[in-house]
């Protein structure tokens, strides 16, 4: 099962740059790696996503390493509306299906 | 809808009762997902559909726990004889599945917040 790996929580300051650190041992060859951010009481909502490299947009820049095992997900200058969880999400390699698992996610405190 | 649609965004119901939460995906999107979310907690796979069938269900909890989706559209998610740890907000999710590169894009409508009482 494709398990991803990532810390419980950060605090960060306001205008500081937050790296969350997700390991995926499993990843699939053909699988781009995902990023959602939740807001309490909303359903999670895409960030960013990459295949190798790095990726950049609006929101938020995802570093991902030549062997894919692990991404960084980079928050530039973050702020308190920032503060929501952050997932990296997988799939299970060995079912043959779209079966997307969320792992537990990190829970950034963005403190003022 | 420009966006997942559920229904409703909150339920009530007393132990034992049978409930039903509705989502309607994004026009087009083969693949709809349920998920469960407790209080303070991560996501919970239950169930995927590719189109009207469901090639994984290894998620539900128990057998009390059913979902149907039709038309390649619209799911229902059905709770028998709901107990008290059932209670939660349960999210779906659609997209745009297809063959290549799995992108993992889920668009995910905002819940049904269930409290069994």
């Amino acid at each position: 099962l494709a398990k991803t790996t990532q810390p419980i929580s950060m605090d960060s300051y306001e205008g500081q740059e937050v790296n969350i650190t997700c390991s995926h041992n499993n990843i699939a060859t053909n699988d781009y790696i995902t990023w959602y951010q939740q807001f309490p009481s909303q359903g999670p909502r895409f960030i960013i996503q990459g295949y190798k490299t790095k990726v950049t947009n609006e929101v938020a820049s995802l570093f991902i390493p030549a062997d894919r095992k692990s991404s960084t997900l980079s928050l530039p200058r973050v702020s308190l509306s920032d503060t929501a969880v952050y997932y990296c999400l997988g799939r299970d390699p060995t079912s043959g299906t779209y079966k997307y698992i969320f792992g537990t996610g990190t829970r950034l405190k963005v403190l003022a | 809808g420009a966006g997942v649609s559920q229904s409703p965004s909150n339920k009530v119901t007393e132990k034992g009762k049978d409930v039903e939460l509705r989502c309607d995906p994004i026009s087009g999107h083969t693949a709809l997902y349920w998920y469960r979310q407790s209080l303070g907690q991560g996501l919970e796979f239950l169930i995927y559909f590719q189109g009207n069938s469901a090639p994984d269900k290894s998620g539900l909890p128990s057998d009390r726990f059913s979902a149907e989706r039709t038309g390649g559209s619209v799911s229902t998610l059905t709770i028998q004889r709901t107990q008290q740890e059932d209670s939660a907000v349960y999210l779906c999710a659609s997209s745009s599945s297809g063959t290549g590169l799995n992108t993992g894009e889920l668009f995910f409508g905002e819940g049904s917040r269930l409290t069994v009482l």
